[in-house]
């Protein structure tokens, strides 16, 4: 079966850095994507990655290593606007997009 | 600027009764998508449309329908909803067909008693 693993929540202090980590198995990989989703709100995207490698995007960055089936976002400087939870997925051989339950990243101050 | 409009927002609804959860964009886009959201589940996929006059099913279709009758909007439909079908649901629009960049609605809080 398919399947994306991601930790359920971690905690972090304000102006640090913090790693979420993702590790997939799926049947095909056209791609993984970050998206982040505060309280009560809807998902927004965040990055993606289909090449091995690092993709920076301001404070936020993504890596993506396909022969592990693994990724990680990495937060700088961390603010109270980034308590959220962060939801990795990935897309399979049918242009599919598998989904992990998403890692609820609380800030403190 | 809309983008993605869903409503109603949250409807408490009867086991066995029909509901329709509406979804409208105004950003042209082919793709439309309708996910779940559960507490500790990963989204999944209940229906899906490519272009207007396309439809297909996702990961979880039974108990829904869709249509597709235009480019703006993607209603889902419960026939006879059931407790299980609590959820949250949300809408998401794609900018190609293979795309994983989408762009969802603000959500439809679905509680049936």
């Amino acid at each position: 079966g398919q399947n994306i693993d991601q930790p359920t929540e971690m905690t972090a202090t304000e102006g640090a850095i913090v790693q979420i980590n993702c590790t997939y198995q799926t049947s095909g990989f056209n791609g993984l994507f970050w998206y982040q989703q505060h309280a009560g709100e809807a998902p927004t995207f965040l990055s993606y990655n289909v090449l091995d490698g690092l993709e920076e995007k301001g404070r936020f960055s993504s890596f993506l290593s396909r022969s592990k089936g693994y990724s990680y976002l990495l937060l700088k400087e961390l603010q109270m606007k980034d308590s959220a939870s962060y939801l990795c997925a990935v897309m399979d051989s049918n242009y599919q997009l598998i989904w992990g339950a998403g890692t609820k990243l609380i800030i403190k101050p | 600027i809309a983008g993605i409009t869903q409503a109603p927002t949250s409807q408490i609804l009867a086991a066995g009764r029909r509901m329709t959860l509406r979804c409208t964009q105004d950003m042209r886009h082919n793709a439309m998508y309708w996910y779940r959201q559960d507490l500790g589940l990963g989204l999944r996929l209940i229906h899906y449309s490519n272009t207007a006059g396309t439809t297909g099913k996702g990961e979880v279709p039974d108990g829904y329908s869709v249509s597709r009758a235009n480019t703006d909007d993607f209603p889902l439909t419960l026939a006879s909803a059931v407790p299980s079908q609590t959820s949250v649901y949300f809408c998401a629009v794609g900018s190609g067909t293979n795309t994983g960049e989408l762009f969802f609605g603000e959500g439809s809080r679905l509680t049936v008693l």
